[in-house]
Parts: C-alpha cells; structure tokens; sequence
C-alpha cells in the first residue's frame, strides 16, 4: 500500500464549477501538507502548504487538512480552462533525517469550456 | 531572484553508460533535494544535500550518487543506466523548509 493514494482522475469540468480534489495517507507522522500544479513537461509549482490539521485560503484556492481522517483536500472555485493541469499532493513528517516529500500520484483534471 | 535551473532539458542515453544532470538551486537557498519521476506517477525522493552534505536518501541503489558545491548548485550522477531509469529527474531547492521546497523544469531521461 503506498503511503499518499490520490485518484490520478482524468476529471473533467465545466468552466466555472467547483473543484475537489483529494488525498488520503497512512502515516500519522505527516505534519506538513503540500498542494503542486503540475503543466504537461513543466515542473511542480507549488500552490499551498499547510501544517498540521485546519483551513488555509489563497483566492480562488482552499486547502483543508483532517489529520483525525488522514485526508487532505484543495478546493478550487470559479475554475478556469487555465487550471487545466495534473495536481500533486505531497506531505513530510519533519521529524526525518531529510525533509523529503511523500507525493500522490497526481490527478489530471481538465476545465472544458 | 532566479529560480531554480536545470540543465540539459533532454537527454538521451542507451543502457550501461551514465549520466549527470545539473541544478542551480535559486538564490539564497542552501538545500537541494533530487527526485524522479516516471511517467503518470509522482515524484519520488533521491536524496537530498544541505551544506554540500548528503541529509537523506531515499530507496534508490548507490549507482544513483550526488554532489553539492559551495555555491549549493548540485549534480546527480547516474551509473550503469538502465531502461526503468528513464523519467523526469527533478531538483528542488529550499531554504532548510520543507514547504518551500521550489523545483526546477527538469530534465528528461530517456534510456534506449
């Protein structure tokens, strides 16, 4: 079983919708959360962090983070055909030897017109 | 500010030789992290270096080697390549933070 599962999609939308994207986890060590936009042959940009379990907001993006679930979601509202791209979550305990990064496997999500 | 660079973009090599890729991490950062990414997967971790130390490895076999400069550029060394060895590698840089891990474009690898 990997450590991070994430649905690799393709999802697709309408213009406009709201966005969910999610991920689950098996290590209880993980106390930071990451969200990477992904564009075809490009490197991950990183979008949002959050540490521990809450709520982070940053425009049209929203990150959310139940540790008690071991579940971790991005929200995006008023998708654009602009958002169309693979997004990666990633997590780190920070107690390792390195801080290395757990990725999902991504999900490829298309904004239709 | 620059960000995080790579070089070459694209690389072809066939089984048995080797390769290094580079990174210029971007400026003020002193930590390097190296991961691989196959095709419809995510990254994967190679090690990571900080202060021209090696601060980690994850599950790869040794003929996967690193370097770190003062200047905190970074090359990954690969040894007798071989076909499952062809991705997208990866380099990101931070400032010792793990959210602000910042990758470059990558270089792609294909083994033939």
């Amino acid at each position: 079983q990997k450590e991070v599962e994430q649905d690799p999609g393709p999802l697709s939308v309408p213009e406009g919708a709201i966005v969910s994207l999610n991920c689950t986890y098996s290590n209880s060590a993980f106390q930071y959360f990451m969200w990477y936009r992904q564009y075809s042959r490009k490197g991950p940009e990183l979008l949002m962090y959050t540490y521990s379990s809450g709520n982070k907001e940053d425009g049209r993006f929203t990150a959310q983070v139940d540790k008690s679930s071991k579940y971790i979601s991005l929200f995006i509202r008023d998708s654009q055909p602009s958002d169309s791209a693979t997004y990666l979550c990633a997590m780190s305990n920070p107690t390792g030897t390195a801080s290395k990064l757990t990725f999902g496997t991504g999900t490829r999500l298309q904004v239709t017109l | 500010e620059t960000g995080v660079t790579q070089s070459p973009t694209h690389l072809i090599k066939t089984r048995g030789q080797q390769v290094t890729l580079r990174c210029s991490s971007q400026s003020g950062h002193n930590t390097v992290s190296w991961y691989q990414q196959a095709l419809g997967q995510g990254p994967q971790f190679i090690f990571q270096y900080y202060r021209e130390e090696e601060n980690g490895r994850g599950n790869f076999p040794p003929r996967f080697s690193g370097l770190q400069f003062p200047n905190y550029s970074s090359e990954l060394n690969v040894n007798a390549l071989e076909l499952d060895d062809s991705a997208l590698y990866l380099c990101a840089s931070s400032l010792g933070g793990v959210e602000t891990q910042y990758f470059g474009p990558g270089t792609r690898l294909l083994v033939l």
